[in-house]
C-alpha cells in the first residue's frame, strides 16, 4: 500500500512568487494536515481538511492557502513568498477512525531565495 | 484546548545509556498519545501510541512510553541507547472533539548519542 505522497520534493522560488505544494493521502484516508518545519521553530500547524473542508487552521498569514479535492488529495498554496517561508512543509492523512495516528510524507522543501 | 509541552529541546546520552525524553500534555478530554520520530531530511514515522489501553506502551526499535495521568506526562524511553537513535523526536495529542479530530505536536527534542 503506498503511502502518503508529496510532490515536488525540492521547490525553489523567488521572493514574491507563489508555490504550490501537493499531497496525496493514504487510500481509504480523509483528513490531510499539513505542517510547516522551519529551522529551529520545529512542527507548526498549518491546515487541516476534512471531507473537502477547512477544519482547522495555525496561526499563520492568509497568504497560506490550499484546499482538499474530492479524491482527498490536498493542495498547499503559498502567495507572495517571503525568504522566512524556506522550510519542509510536511503532509499528513489519517483516517475517519477517532484518534488515530497520522502518516506522514517525506515533505517538500522549499527554499525563497 | 490541547497542547503538548516537551522538556528539553535538546538531550545528549553517551551511547548504551537511558535515553528519558520527557512530555508532558494537557487535554480536556482523555487524550491519546503519541511519539513520532524524525530522522535527517526525512517525514514523520510513527514511534508508539496511547489509547486508552495498557499505560506502558511498547513501541518500534526498543522504545517505551508510559502514561501517568496524575502527572499528565508521557515521557519516551529506551533502556540502552544507540548511535542510529540521534534524531528529532515529537510528541503528539489527539482528542476528538464533536466528532473531529485534532492533532497537535510540541517543538520536538533533538536526540544526540554520544559514542
Amino acid at each position: 500500500e503506498a503511502g502518503v505522497t508529496q510532490s515536488p520534493t525540492h521547490l525553489i522560488k523567488t521572493r514574491g512568487q507563489q508555490a504550490t505544494l501537493r499531497c496525496s493521502p493514504i487510500s481509504g484516508h480523509t483528513s490531510v494536515y499539513w505542517y510547516q518545519q522551519a529551522l529551529g521553530l520545529g512542527l507548526q500547524f498549518l491546515l487541516w481538511y476534512d471531507e473537502g473542508e477547512e477544519r482547522n487552521r495555525g496561526n499563520f498569514p492568509p497568504r497560506f492557502s490550499g484546499r482538499q479535492f474530492p479524491n482527498y488529495s490536498s493542495e498547499l498554496n503559498v502567495n507572495a513568498l517571503e525568504l522566512e517561508d524556506s522550510a519542509l512543509y510536511l503532509c499528513a492523512s489519517s483516517s475517519d477512525t477517532p484518534n488515530t495516528e497520522a502518516f506522514f510524507g517525506q515533505g517538500t522543501r522549499l527554499t525563497v531565495v | 484546548a490541547q497542547s503538548v509541552t516537551q522538556l528539553g529541546s535538546h538531550v545528549s546520552v553517551s551511547e548504551g545509556a537511558l535515553v528519558l525524553l520527557r512530555c508532558n500534555y494537557s487535554s480536556s478530554v482523555p487524550p491519546y498519545l503519541f511519539w513520532y520520530v524524525q530522522y535527517p531530511n526525512q517525514g514523520l514515522q510513527l514511534l508508539l501510541k496511547y489509547t486508552s489501553a495498557a499505560t506502558l506502551v511498547k513501541g518500534i526499535n526498543g522504545f517505551e512510553a508510559e502514561f501517568k495521568k496524575s502527572e499528565t506526562s508521557f515521557h519516551l524511553t529506551k533502556p540502552s541507547a544507540h548511535m542510529s537513535d540521534a534524531a528529532e523526536y515529537f510528541c503528539a495529542v489527539s482528542e476528538t472533539v464533536f466528532g473531529n479530530e485534532k492533532l497537535t505536536f510540541g517543538t520536538g527534542t533533538r536526540l544526540t548519542i554520544i559514542p
